[in-house]
């Protein structure tokens, strides 16, 4: 199995500075012939369903705001909440979707400061 | 808009069977693979498998000697058995879109809480 390891595991922040969500794969989740990383990132609210925010790291799912960003390839992964608002506060998860057992990181807890 | 919705009991004793299903509304079941995920209260998801709607399956090994998953394309829904469960079995079970193998988890159901006891 894939391991998905994410850092750190809460993360406090004042509202409109920049959030930054660390995820790393134990093995690389890069499909070679296509050139994508088969990595996504969520956000979870209390009481709801996770809601994808990016996949293939960086793309942007439709609806998602621009100021979330995704980096990095191979098997180091971060995600960027340029300018933080109240309504981001919520549990973010990343997950590998190149190999089964499809596999999520352990979740990073975004605070307000 | 696709809309999918999860139904079964809330309350499964040990030992038994948990059976659950989710309907998919405002969209066709076929040419999707279609997941079930849990939560266990106040951790993180686990995948426990899918199907494709001609039938063929892929599920978590951790979990494989007691899943099944089935698709009825007729009624745009598809099922999860998980059998000998106990008090670890204990979550949010979630069904999910995948609209590819290249590309995650899309749509989600709101989750139901099952619980295992006696």
């Amino acid at each position: 199995d894939i391991v998905m390891t994410q850092s750190p595991d809460s993360l406090p922040v004042s509202l409109g500075e920049r959030a930054t969500i660390n995820c790393k794969s134990s093995q690389s989740v890069l499909y070679s012939s296509s050139n994508k990383n088969y990595l996504a990132w969520y956000q979870q609210k209390p009481g709801q369903p996770p809601k994808l925010l990016l996949y293939w790291a960086s793309t942007r799912e439709s609806g998602v705001p621009d100021r979330f960003s995704g980096s990095g390839s191979g098997t180091d992964f971060t995600l960027t909440i340029s300018s933080l608002q109240a309504e981001d506060v919520a549990v973010y998860y990343c997950q590998q979707y190149y190999s089964t057992p499809h596999t999520f990181g352990q979740g990073t807890k975004l605070e307000i400061k | 808009q696709v809309q999918l919705q999860e139904s079964g009991p809330g309350l499964v004793k040990p030992s038994e069977t948990l059976s659950l299903t989710c309907t998919v509304s405002g969209g066709s079941i076929i040419s999707y693979y279609w997941s079930w995920i849990r939560q266990p209260p106040g951790k993180g998801l686990e995948w426990i498998g899918h199907i494709f709607d001609s039938g063929s399956t892929n599920y978590n090994p951790s979990l494989k000697s007691r899943v099944t998953i089935s698709v009825d394309t007729s009624k745009n829904q598809f099922s999860l058995k998980l059998s000998s469960v106990t008090a670890t079995d204990t979550a949010i079970y979630y069904c999910a879109r995948r609209y590819s193998s290249s590309y995650p988890f899309d749509n989600w159901g709101q989750g139901t809480l099952v619980t295992v006891s006696s």
